[in-house]
């Protein structure tokens, strides 16, 4: 089945500073890769997604970018703001989600002030 | 339009005890999918269904079962609760085909086995 790495675990930035954060998978089936923010106590909301035919994506201070090549794909929030602390998953699916996401085991993102 | 509705919030069982976690959604949606949440596991898929009367077995389906007798519900059983099912379950639903993919998430049951 497949299997998604994410790195880091925890990534701490200054407020203003730009945040990356790193996923792999395994399975060259996979053509749908989203990503979910998740606060404490709270769902996984979904922030932005990428789908195989596409190298990248971008919504205001977030992108996501896509090598299919090398199966990685990555998030980039850029000009971080307090708000944006909160544990960030990537994911991955074939079928285009039909068979359910496999996810990364999350970053704890946290802006300094 | 409530979106993915889950029920109950909290639970607590004693080791062996049953029950069942309903998800409701109200958005039309084919597929819908049960996970559970682990501190530092990330989600895990249990169970999927892509349409009314079929189930499917995710990635840790062992000691649940799951029924999808009408589209908008999708339940979730533990027939003798393990302290291993401790953890918080997310019910997910979406749509089928070229938009499939985008999950929606209900709030999530919380659950405690002791």
């Amino acid at each position: 089945g497949e299997n998604v790495e994410q790195h880091p675990s925890t990534l701490s930035v200054q407020e203003g500073d730009s945040a990356v954060i790193k996923c792999t998978y395994s399975d060259s089936a996979s053509n749908y890769f989203p990503w979910y923010k998740q606060e404490l106590g709270k769902r996984p909301q979904l922030i932005i997604d990428i789908r195989s035919n596409v190298g990248e994506k971008k919504d205001q201070r977030i992108a996501v970018t896509l090598n299919k090549t090398a199966k990685h794909f990555s998030l980039h929030i850029t000009e971080t703001q307090p708000e944006d602390s909160a544990v960030y998953f990537c994911a991955a699916s074939s079928g285009g989600g039909a068979d359910g996401l496999t996810f990364g085991k999350g970053t704890h993102l946290i802006i300094q002030p | 339009n409530a979106g993915v509705t889950q029920t109950p919030k909290f639970r607590v069982l004693k080791t062996g005890q049953s029950m069942t976690l309903l998800c409701a959604q109200d958005m039309n949606h084919e597929y819908m999918y049960w996970y559970r949440q682990d501190p530092g596991m990330g989600l895990r898929l249990i169970h999927y269904s892509v349409g009314e009367g079929t189930t499917a077995k995710g990635e840790v389906p062992d000691g649940y079962n799951v029924s999808r007798l009408k589209k908008q519900n999708f339940l979730l059983g533990l027939e003798s609760a393990a302290p291993s099912q401790t953890s918080v379950y997310f019910c997910a639903s979406s749509y089928s085909g070229t938009s499939g993919g985008l999950q929606y998430f209900g709030a999530g049951t919380r659950l405690s086995v002791l």
